[in-house]
Order: C-alpha cells, then sequence, then structure tokens
C-alpha cells in the first residue's frame, strides 16, 4: 500500500530556532500534500495545502510567514517551522494524495512529528 | 461550512463486545464521509468511507459504519472487538471540492479491555 513517512519522529529545539520536517511518498507521486496540526487530545486542524510546483494554500489564521511549505517534487513536501516558540509545540502531521486519483481519494498519513520548542 | 462532532471523547468496552462509535455532522452541500483510526504513535490509517451508494459501509478489520442522511450520522460499529482495536478513532467530512480538504471530528479513544 501507498506509504508516507515524516522526518524527524520527533524533535526538541530551542525557542527561537527553526525546525524543517519532511514528509516523503515512498512507492507514489503525490501532486497533493496536507500538513496537519494536532493538539493533545484534539482534532487534527488542516494547516496548509501543498501542491507540487506552486505555492502552498494556508488555512485561515495559519501564518505562512512562520510555516514554511516547499513541495519541490512529487515526492517531498517540507514544513519549516520558523523561529520556534513554545506555543508551536505541537503534533504535525503530513498527508500525500495519490497523483491523477479523484479529489474524493484516499489520503494516505504519515506517522506524525512531534515538536517541543523549550 | 462542514463540520464533524463525535460525541464521545472515550468508550471503554470489553474484550468481544459490540461497539459503535458516533458522528454527526453538519453540511449543506453533498459529503463524503471517511473513518480513520490513529494507533499509539502512528499516522491515520482509513478504515472505511461513504461516496455515493449503499449506505452501509464495510470497512478493515470488520469495522463497518451506515450513512443516515436525515440524521446527519455515520457512526461506526464493530460487532466483536479486540484488544488490538485500542485505538483513537476519527470521523472526518469532505466536501469533495477541487482540493477534497478533510475536516475531522475531536477523535473517540476507544479502549478495549479484557
Amino acid at each position: 500500500g501507498a506509504v508516507v513517512s515524516q522526518h524527524p519522529s520527533w524533535v526538541i529545539c530551542k525557542s527561537g530556532t527553526s525546525v524543517k520536517i519532511e514528509c516523503r511518498s515512498l512507492d507514489f507521486q503525490a501532486t497533493t500534500m496536507f500538513w496537519y496540526r494536532q493538539f493533545p487530545k484534539q482534532s487534527l486542524m488542516l494547516m496548509a495545502t501543498s501542491n507540487e510546483g506552486s505555492k502552498a494554500t494556508y488555512e485561515q489564521g495559519v501564518e505562512k510567514d512562520k510555516f514554511l511549505i516547499n513541495h519541490a517534487s512529487l515526492t517531498l513536501s517540507t514544513l519549516t517551522v520558523t523561529s520556534a516558540h513554545p506555543e508551536d509545540s505541537s503534533f504535525y502531521i503530513c498527508s500525500a494524495r495519490v497523483r491523477s486519483q479523484s479529489y474524493t481519494d484516499t489520503q494516505y498519513f504519515g506517522p506524525g512529528t512531534r515538536l517541543t520548542v523549550l | 461550512a462542514q463540520s464533524v462532532t463525535q460525541l464521545d471523547s472515550q468508550v471503554p468496552v470489553f474484550e468481544e463486545a459490540p461497539v459503535e462509535l458516533r458522528c454527526n455532522y453538519s453540511s449543506s452541500v453533498s459529503v463524503y464521509l471517511f473513518w480513520y483510526v490513529q494507533y499509539p504513535n502512528q499516522g491515520l490509517q482509513l478504515l472505511l468511507k461513504y461516496l455515493s451508494g449503499s449506505t452501509l459501509v464495510k470497512g478493515i478489520n470488520g469495522f463497518e459504519a451506515e450513512f443516515n442522511k436525515s440524521q446527519t450520522s455515520f457512526h461506526l460499529r464493530k460487532p466483536s472487538v479486540h484488544i488490538s482495536d485500542t485505538a483513537e478513532y476519527f470521523c472526518a467530512v469532505s466536501d469533495g471540492g477541487s482540493q477534497g480538504n478533510l475536516i475531522f471530528g475531536k477523535g473517540t479513544k476507544l479502549s478495549v479491555k479484557p
């Protein structure tokens, strides 16, 4: 089946530093990747939608200058949390939708990245 | 705008008992409905989805869900649960728009006890 990986699985950083999270589709090409944020005991909140070769579409309330998304290829999207602060600590999850399939088709999710900002 | 409500944040059950996880949605347009499962420290895995057709949808691991338009519900059921079913379950709705974005409920933690 379709596999999506994320790296790193967890990261601890100091306040003010930047952190990059990678999302890769391992055995398929994904024209669209999604980035979610999940707070403890809360639902997944969509942060942005990333299409290969174009700028990401951010959801309302998500700072595009703080959460930089790059979708450079059909198998890789990156999320960079710039100038991280403790309130950015969260579980970040990506998903990828298989190329050429219906927009109602399955999103395949990565295992998530736990970010802790000290 | 769509929204999803999962009425129970936690559902404890004994092994081999039946279980129902409730999900209600609100939408002014046609919807596509999904159930995902998240095991500890893992990503989300699709259990089943409703796009159209039969309102009873069968998924993996013995789960099924029924789409009820009049009650705007999409409850998840399993007749006999196993310890391995212990996980977080998320109901989601998509408006089927150009991006097919998913809107998730807050999740239900299913705990299966021996």
